[in-house]
C-alpha cells in the first residue's frame, strides 16, 4: 500500500521560504508509470495545483506560482520536496503531496494523497 | 488560462440520483477526473479518464464527458456520499481544478 507523508514547519514568517517534504513508502517511487505533485487548499476553499516532478527530475509548475516554486527529488530517500519563496498570508493553506498516475493523452490523475499539512504564514 | 466551473452546491434526497456538472471550453476534448473530499480528509479519486472507477469505488459513481460539460452522477445516493466534489482536467500541461461542489444529502 502506497503511503505519502508530508513534513515541515507549520509556521513560516512573511517573506521567508516555506519548505515541505513528502516521504513516499510502499514502492513505485522510481517507476515511470507515476510522478509526484504538490497541491494546496486554503481553509474553506478549493484545491490549487502547485506543480509536479518526474522521477528523472524534470518539473512543471503552475504559471501563477512559477516564479516562487521549486520542487526537487531525493530518490535515495524516496522523498520529494517543495520550496515556496517570498510567502505571504495568502500562502496559508493545507499542503498535500500526491502521486500521479501517468496515462496517455493527459488522462493523468491523482491516485494517492498524503494526509496534508497546514502551513501558516504569520509573524 | 483555462477554467472549469462547478455549481457551488447540489442537494439530493437519499436514494435519488445526484448529478454534478463541470463546464469548460471544449472540455469533452480533454479527460476529466473527479475527487471526493470529506471534512478533514484528503481528496479521493472517484472517477478518472471521464468514466473509469478506481477499485474500491462503489458502482453508483459514474462519469461522462461530452461537449463542454463533464458530469459526475451518483445513483442511489447515500448519506455517506455527502462531501465536496472537485473536477479536474489538464490544459497546456497544467492541472486545472474546478471550484468544488458541496453535495448535501437531505
Amino acid at each position: 500500500q502506497v503511503q505519502l507523508q508530508e513534513s515541515g514547519p507549520g509556521l513560516v514568517k512573511p517573506s521567508q521560504t516555506l519548505s515541505l517534504t513528502c516521504t513516499v513508502s510502499g514502492g513505485s517511487f522510481n517507476s515511470d508509470s507515476y510522478y509526484w505533485s504538490w497541491i494546496r487548499q486554503p481553509a474553506g476553499k478549493g484545491l490549487e495545483w502547485i506543480g509536479r516532478i518526474y522521477t528523472r527530475g524534470s518539473t512543471w509548475y503552475n504559471p501563477s506560482l512559477k516564479s516562487r516554486v521549486t520542487i526537487s527529488l531525493d530518490t535515495s530517500k524516496n522523498q520529494f520536496s517543495l520550496k515556496l519563496s517570498s510567502v505571504t498570508a495568502a500562502d496559508t493553506a493545507v499542503y498535500y503531496c500526491a502521486r500521479v498516475v501517468a496515462v496517455a493523452a493527459w488522462g493523468d490523475y491523482f491516485d494517492y494523497w498524503g494526509q496534508g499539512t497546514l502551513a501558516t504564514v504569520s509573524s | 488560462s483555462y477554467e472549469v466551473t462547478q455549481p457551488p452546491s447540489v442537494s439530493v434526497s437519499p436514494g435519488q440520483a445526484a448529478s454534478i456538472t463541470c463546464s469548460g471550453d471544449k472540455l469533452g476534448d480533454k479527460y476529466a477526473s473527479w475527487y471526493q473530499q470529506k471534512p478533514g480528509q484528503s481528496p479521493v479519486v472517484v472517477i478518472y479518464q471521464d468514466n473509469k472507477r478506481p477499485s474500491g469505488i462503489p458502482e453508483r459513481f459514474s462519469g461522462s464527458n461530452s461537449g463542454n460539460t463533464a458530469t459526475l452522477t451518483i445513483s442511489g445516493t447515500q448519506a455517506m456520499d455527502e462531501a465536496d466534489y472537485y473536477c479536474q482536467a489538464w490544459d497546456s500541461s497544467t492541472v486545472v481544478f474546478g471550484g468544488g461542489t458541496k453535495l448535501t444529502v437531505l
